[in-house]
């Protein structure tokens, strides 16, 4: 299972973008790149998906780097409701989906 | 527009005791699991199911069983809970087990004195 670095935690102004990090260096070449949320005292929660190309869907856009050894997810416009813990999930199958402490996000208002 | 359902939402148990938790889903997936979430922690999957009648083991598979005889629903047990088991408790599914979103219970919180 590849291996992920996000950061801790990070803050935002609510209305402005957001770009989340993640570094997966040992992705495999099958291994798609999913992003999961977890809103407080929910479950977590599928936010977007991909393998090579960049991804837009209505919550959020998915940048992934060339080599596939980072991805960005980008909230275009951060509203309260966004603040959650973010997890970047480098796996083909969902057995082997790995969370980890992922980014905690805060959106202020 | 049920989704996945877990019962009970919150119990607390004495240790030594057994209990069942109850996850269904009603968008007839093949695939079911069981995860774990402690205080400021990631998931740890426990037990996960490919289909009705098979079971495998997760990450953290001690002191916990798990049955799938039908294709809605996938059961949690603990024979003997330990204070170490005190958790949250997720449920999930997916249609297959590879790039298919998976689909979240709310959770149950078990508490173990």
């Amino acid at each position: 299972d590849a291996k992920t670095t996000q950061p801790n935690s990070m803050e935002s102004n609510e209305e402005e973008p957001v770009h989340l990090p993640c570094n997966h260096s040992t992705i495999s070449g099958t291994d798609y790149i999913h992003w999961y949320r977890q809103l407080p005292s929910q479950g977590p929660e599928y936010v977007i998906h991909g393998l090579t190309s960049n991804v837009n869907n209505r919550m959020a856009s998915l940048a992934i780097a060339e080599d596939r050894k980072s991805s960005t997810l980008i909230l275009h416009r951060a509203t309260l409701r966004d603040a959650a813990v973010y997890y970047c999930i480098p796996a083909l199958y969902g057995q082997n989906f790995v969370f980890g402490p992922g980014t905690r996000l805060s959106v202020l208002p | 527009n049920a989704g996945v359902t877990q019962t009970p939402k919150f119990r607390v148990l004495k240790t030594g005791q057994s209990m069942t938790l109850l996850c269904a889903q009603d968008m007839n997936h093949e695939y079911m699991y069981w995860y774990r979430q402690d205080p400021g922690m990631g998931l740890r999957l426990i037990h996960y199911s490919v289909g009705e009648g098979t079971t495998a083991k997760g990450e953290v598979p001690d002191g916990y069983n798990v049955s799938r005889l039908k294709k809605q629903n996938f059961l949690l047990g603990l024979e003997s809970a330990a204070p170490s088991q005190t958790s949250v408790y997720f449920c999930a599914s997916s249609y297959r087990a590879s790039w298919d979103t998976i689909y979240f219970g709310e959770g149950s919180w078990l508490t173990v004195v």
